[in-house]
């Protein structure tokens, strides 16, 4: 059974900074690997998507990772900024099609 | 045009009703699912299909009945609401292992009094 765990839960760090979330897997046999957005009352916003024969994608200020065979991928976000704030959840999609989610990182960016 | 669409997005509602979330997506995916996000926002899935075939079906009561009618429509329908069904109620679609990418709707607030 896949578990999803993130870390750190919750994490606060003054703009402009680099930071990184990470997320670790127990079943590496996954498709993929999708990192979320989520803003407090609201949907969820796909930030990258990372297929299992890769390695890291990057979009803008954001570049994610995957080492599958650890069960690992981490969330980069260079120099941050207040509107970054938010949820952000790892959600690997296992070889059934069964996309499973971590509890989160919840991000504050103090401006 | 929103790839997967939800309705209601709240539904308030007493204990003991029947009611129906829907939910369909213009994307031509073959896999939709249904996710419930708790009050400690974690999200969890509760069903999926695959070309109106039930693939998932989590630990969850059978009072929660999914329904494909095709395979671009997946609705949920929840008898004798219980207090703790409040939650939202996510739907989401993907190409399941072709590409992968999951597309969410915005939600649906359940709210039991």
């Amino acid at each position: 059974k896949q578990e999803v765990t993130q870390i750190p839960a919750a994490l606060s760090v003054p703009e402009g900074e680099n930071l990184v979330l990470n997320c670790s897997f127990t079943d590496s046999a996954i498709y993929n690997l999708q990192w979320f957005r989520q803003d407090p009352g609201k949907g969820l916003t796909s930030l990258l998507l990372i297929q299992s024969s890769q390695r890291e994608q990057t979009s803008g200020r954001l570049n994610a990772s995957l080492d599958k065979s650890s069960g690992r991928s981490t969330l980069y976000i260079a120099a941050s900024q207040p509107g970054d704030s938010a949820t952000y959840l790892c959600a690997p999609m296992n070889r059934d099609d069964k996309i499973i989610f971590g509890k989160g990182t919840r991000l504050h960016i103090l401006p | 045009d929103t790839a997967v669409s939800q309705t209601p997005k709240y539904l308030v509602t007493q204990m003991g009703n029947d009611k129906s979330i829907k939910c369909e997506q213009n994307l031509g995916h073959d896999t939709m699912y249904w996710y419930k996000q708790d009050s400690k926002k974690f999200l969890k899935i509760m069903f999926s299909y695959n070309n109106k075939e039930l693939i998932i079906n989590e630990t969850v009561p059978n009072r929660f009945s999914p329904k494909s009618p095709d395979k671009a429509h997946l609705n949920l329908h929840i008898n004798s609401l219980e207090l703790g069904d409040s939650a939202v109620y996510f739907c989401a679609s993907s190409q399941g292992s072709t590409v992968g990418k999951a597309f969410f709707g915005q939600g649906t607030r359940l709210t039991v009094v």
